[in-house]
């Protein structure tokens, strides 16, 4: 149970464009969902709290207006990555409150 | 701050010998207590996770931790590892002051490579 499904696992897209990754809980409903970003070598750090209905909680640092976040309904939890630029490539990870489980997570490719 | 912190980044050990991954955390209130493992170009899997109870606890693929509350430690380890050990461990740390409160974004400590030789 508690499985947490992420799509797409890879993308590349050109410098400017935008990306969505969508995160969705397959077998329970979650009102919050979780983005985290992984640069190589480097350990996860959550970027975003996705809260079902409202806005998003963004963590310090990172620009709400260049990720943003919809969680429309109570099993998915989208993030795009608008205008994205090389800097932007990483390894973008879902989870969902109460699972502890991850997504498998998005390698963005920005060229 | 609250922080997690391991104490290895980089492991390098034989087939067959002993592992035990370090992990001490700074917060306060109730804890919950996680190990995932990342294998190679494959995402984060749990290993196992501690919130109450028995202070040892027994996870997946023969590893087991142990939450020792006076050292604010969770410590990794695995009697004897195999090759297909090699991977990157992270642990992670979510708490709560008290029992009405939520529970507190995951933080994760800033991981470990583990490689194993033949």
């Amino acid at each position: 149970g508690a499985v947490v499904s992420q799509h797409p696992s890879w993308v590349i897209c050109k410098s400017g464009t935008s990306v969505k990754i969508e995160c969705r809980s397959l077998d329970f409903q979650a009102t919050t969902m979780f983005w985290y970003r992984q640069f190589p070598k480097q350990s996860l750090m959550l970027m975003a709290t996705s809260n079902e209905g409202s806005k998003a909680t963004y963590e310090q640092g990172v620009e709400k207006d260049k990720f943003l976040i919809n969680h429309a309904s109570l099993t998915l939890s989208t993030l795009t990555v608008t205008s994205a630029h090389p800097e932007d490539s990483s390894f973008y990870i879902c989870s969902a409150r109460g699972s502890h489980t991850f997504g498998s997570g998005t390698r963005l490719t920005v060229v | 701050a609250q922080s997690v912190s391991q104490h290895n980044h980089h492991v390098i050990l034989s087939e067959a010998a002993s592992l035990e991954l370090g992990c001490n955390y700074s917060y306060g209130g109730t804890v919950n207590l996680f190990w995932y493992v990342q294998y190679p170009g494959q995402h984060l899997q749990l290993l196992l996770k501690y919130f109450s109870g028995d202070p040892l606890v027994k996870g997946i693929k023969g590893f087991e931790a142990e939450f020792i509350k006076s050292k604010f430690s969770f410590n990794l380890r695995k009697p004897s590892v195999q090759w297909s050990d090699t991977a990157e461990y992270f642990c992670a740390v979510n708490a709560r002051r008290m029992t009405t409160d939520s529970w507190g974004k995951l933080q994760f400590g800033a991981g470990t490579q583990v490689v194993v030789t033949p």
